[in-house]
């Protein structure tokens, strides 16, 4: 299974301020994504992380909130920008590795617990 | 559109079995998702199930029905460490593993 590292592990910003959170994976994985948590709540997808070409995102996120980088296939960095007390929440970044096989799985990196004050 | 629904909470008792319900209507369907969670912690996987039927991994079962747009998850002997957030998701389809999540059950096992 993929080993994804993942961070900061937490961070307190100040609104207006831009955090960038990184993602590094030990092996190489087709598709790698970015999933938010807000509290009390359930993972949401922000965007999938494409390797060379922009990132693809889900409806209520745009790039200029969130850009996202990928520039080879393990690693990848999600930015929130402009940030304020909304953004407040967990981070992740999942990887794909691309297995056909029944039982694959989606891995978590540990995830970056933000808060904006 | 996609909706997942699961129960918000469940309460048990230790060395008991709960079973957790999820239910799902997506546009597509390459499979669906177990997870746990611990507070404060990153998800960690349970199950996969794309199949109908039931897939059994020590204490933990997942049982899928696709015609119905169901599944369950199938904790037994239940210990005090498996209180946790409890999430169901589907893969939408396509080739990416792009996930849909429940809301998650909250479980607590009670001594």
């Amino acid at each position: 299974s993929a080993v994804i590292s993942q961070k900061p592990s937490r961070d307190i910003c100040q609104r207006g301020t831009s955090l960038t959170i990184q993602c590094q994976v030990d092996s190489q994985v087709t598709m790698m994504f970015w999933y938010r948590q807000q509290p009390g709540q359930s993972l949401t997808l922000i965007a999938t992380a494409n390797q060379g070409s922009e990132a693809t995102y889900e409806s209520g996120f745009v790039i200029d909130k969130f850009p996202i980088s990928r520039p080879n296939l393990t690693f990848s960095t999600l930015t929130v920008s402009n940030m304020s007390p909304e953004d407040s929440s967990i981070y992740l970044c999942s990887v794909d590795q691309g297995r056909r096989a029944l039982n694959t799985e989606a891995f978590f990196g540990q995830g970056t617990r933000l808060t904006v004050v | 559109g996609q909706n997942i629904d699961q129960p918000t909470e469940m309460t048990a008792t230790e060395g008991a079995i709960v079973q957790i319900n999820c239910t799902y209507q997506t546009s597509g369907f390459n499979g669906l998702f177990w997870y746990q969670q611990h507070a404060g912690e990153a998800p960690t996987f349970l199950s996969y199930n794309v199949l109908d039927g039931l897939e059994e991994k020590g204490r933990f079962s997942s049982f899928l029905s696709r015609s119905k747009g169901y599944s369950y998850l199938l904790l037994k002997e239940l210990q005090m460490k498996d209180s946790a957030s409890y999430l169901c998701a589907v893969s939408n389809g396509g080739s990416a593993r792009q996930l849909t999540f429940g809301s998650g059950t909250q479980l607590t096992v009670l001594p």
